[in-house]
């Protein structure tokens, strides 16, 4: 079954302090994406990763791919308020021969506090 | 900058209602996707279509069906709809098979 777990599904963070959400998938794929959603809007991209070991960052936001263990991390450096959001990670299992069909993880929901 | 709409942000329907959901990318891009999002299950695709006239099945298709009959345009039809098709939609597009989706802003559909 192709399956995608993200944990933690809550959490709650102080503006200033480091985490990471990690993200499991159930079989070989090296295609893996974030989205980020915020209250009431849509989903938008943060990062793509295509191969093992891709590293890839954008502001405090930090995206990474371990094909072997089947995981990507998502880590929150010096957390803000305007990081309060929904992220998904979301795999494409079929390495792009399948019209780019993703599987979805249910979403971690991010409050940064002050 | 990629465009993907919806015909609806909002939309309520009665049990038994035909339901038409419209989605449109101003991008040419090949592939089309439906979801679902509830509450704690994440992104549910429910039908995508890889070329005009055609379409696959999803993860959860029963209960709906699809028509992609121009490029640019992807309907989502609920044939006879139920309280548990209540659900908030999500249209999404990608250039090809090995591009990224984009998606649309969402129609948050509620049958009474």
């Amino acid at each position: 079954e192709l399956k995608v777990e993200q944990n933690p599904l809550f959490l709650s963070m102080q503006e200033g302090k480091n985490y990471t959400i990690y993200c499991n998938y159930s079989t070989t794929s090296d295609r893996l994406y974030w989205y980020r959603q915020d209250p009431g809007k849509s989903l938008e991209s943060l990062f793509v990763l295509l191969s093992n070991g891709a590293v890839k960052q954008e502001g405090r936001l930090m995206a990474s791919l371990d094909t072997k263990a089947r995981l990507s991390t998502l880590h929150i450096t010096a957390a803000v308020h305007d990081l309060s959001a929904t992220y998904f990670c979301a795999v494409d299992f079929a390495g792009g021969t399948s019209y780019g069909k993703l599987t979805f993880g249910q979403g971690t929901i991010l409050t940064v506090h002050p | 900058d990629v465009k993907v709409t919806q015909s609806s942000r909002y939309l309520v329907k009665r049990t038994g209602e035909k339901v038409f959901l419209e989605c449109v990318q101003d991008m040419d891009h090949e592939n089309m996707f439906w979801y679902r999002q509830d509450p704690g299950l994440g992104l549910r695709l429910i039908y995508f279509s890889y070329d005009v006239k055609m379409k696959e099945k999803g993860d959860i298709p029963e209960g709906y069906s699809v028509s992609r009959e121009k490029k640019e345009r992807f309907s989502l039809i609920l044939e006879s709809a139920s309280t548990n098709q209540t659900s908030m939609y999500l249209c999404a597009s990608s250039l090809d098979d090995y591009n990224e989706q984009f998606f649309g802003p969402g129609t948050r559909l509620t049958v009474l």
